[in-house]
C-alpha cells in the first residue's frame, strides 16, 4: 500500500480479554516502532524492530505486551488479559533505515478501548 | 528528568510571527525526529537530524551534537501550523534502538 496501515482503527473489548494489533509497514522499510499514547499523554515507546529481530523488549510496560514480526513486513502486537490502564492509541512507524536521513512513515493508529 | 526536554510546553503567536521550539536531550543519540501531530491525532514526521541543518518549506530544523541541543524554526507562521510538535531521539543501546519522546509542544498560531 501506499502508506503504514493498521487495523483495526478501533477496538473495544472487555477487561481480561487479549487482543491482537495489526501493522502493516510500508513496502520495503526495515525498521518498524510501536508506540501508545494514552489519553492527554505523550508518546511512549514500545518496541522497535530491525527486519524481524526486536533485541530490546524492554519498551513493552508488562509481560502482558508481546510483539511479533515475521517476514520483515507485517507486524503484530498482542495484549494478553487486558486491563483498563492499556486503553490508548496503539501507533505504528516504519522507516527504510537504509540510508541516513529517511523519516519515520506513520499509522493511524489503533484506538483501543478496555471496558 | 526527563531522557528529552522541551520548551516551551505551550505556545501561542500570531499569524507571522517566528517561532522558536527547543529540545533538550540528556542520553548519546543516533539521530533526532521533529514529529507534527494535529488534532485528530495523525502523525507526520518532519525531520530527521543526524548533524547540522535541513530547511523545508518555512520549517528549518538546527541541531547542536556537542551541546546536545535541537530547535525547530517556523518562519512567517500560520494558522494551519497549529499543531503539537514533539521532539523524539534514536537512542542507541545495546545493539538495538529506542525512541524516546518528549512531551511535546503545544502551538496555537491565531490569525
Amino acid at each position: 500500500g501506499a502508506g503504514v496501515s493498521q487495523s483495526p482503527s478501533n477496538k473495544v473489548t472487555e477487561k481480561g480479554k487479549d487482543v491482537e494489533l495489526r501493522c502493516d509497514p510500508i513496502s520495503g522499510h526495515t525498521a518498524l516502532y510501536w508506540y501508545r499514547q494514552s489519553l492527554g499523554q505523550g508518546l511512549e515507546f514500545l518496541i522497535y524492530f530491525q527486519g524481524n529481530s526486536a533485541p530490546d523488549k524492554s519498551g513493552l510496560p508488562s509481560d502482558r505486551f508481546s510483539a511479533e514480526r515475521t517476514g520483515g513486513s507485517v507486524s503484530t502486537l498482542t495484549i494478553q488479559r487486558t486491563q483498563q490502564e492499556d486503553s490508548a492509541v496503539y501507533l505504528c512507524a516504519s522507516s527504510p533505515r537504509d540510508r541516513r536521513g529517511e523519516k519515520l512513515f506513520f499509522g493511524s493508529g489503533t484506538q483501543l478501548s478496555v471496558l | 528528568k526527563n531522557e528529552v526536554e522541551q520548551s516551551p510546553q505551550n505556545l501561542t503567536a500570531q499569524e507571522g510571527e517566528f517561532i522558536t521550539i527547543n529540545c533538550s536531550y540528556s542520553v548519546g543519540i543516533s539521530a533526532l525526529h521533529w514529529l507534527q501531530q494535529h488534532p485528530g491525532g495523525g502523525i507526520v514526521s518532519l525531520f530527521m537530524l543526524s548533524s547540522g541543518k535541513k530547511k523545508h518549506g518555512r520549517l528549518i530544523a538546527t541541531i547542536n551534537i556537542q551541546e546536545k541541543h535541537s530547535s525547530l524554526h517556523i518562519t512567517a507562521s500560520h494558522p494551519r501550523d497549529s499543531a503539537v510538535y514533539i521532539c523524539a531521539v534514536i537512542r542507541v543501546q545495546g545493539g538495538s534502538e529506542k525512541l524516546v519522546f518528549g512531551k511535546g509542544t503545544k502551538l496555537t498560531v491565531n490569525p
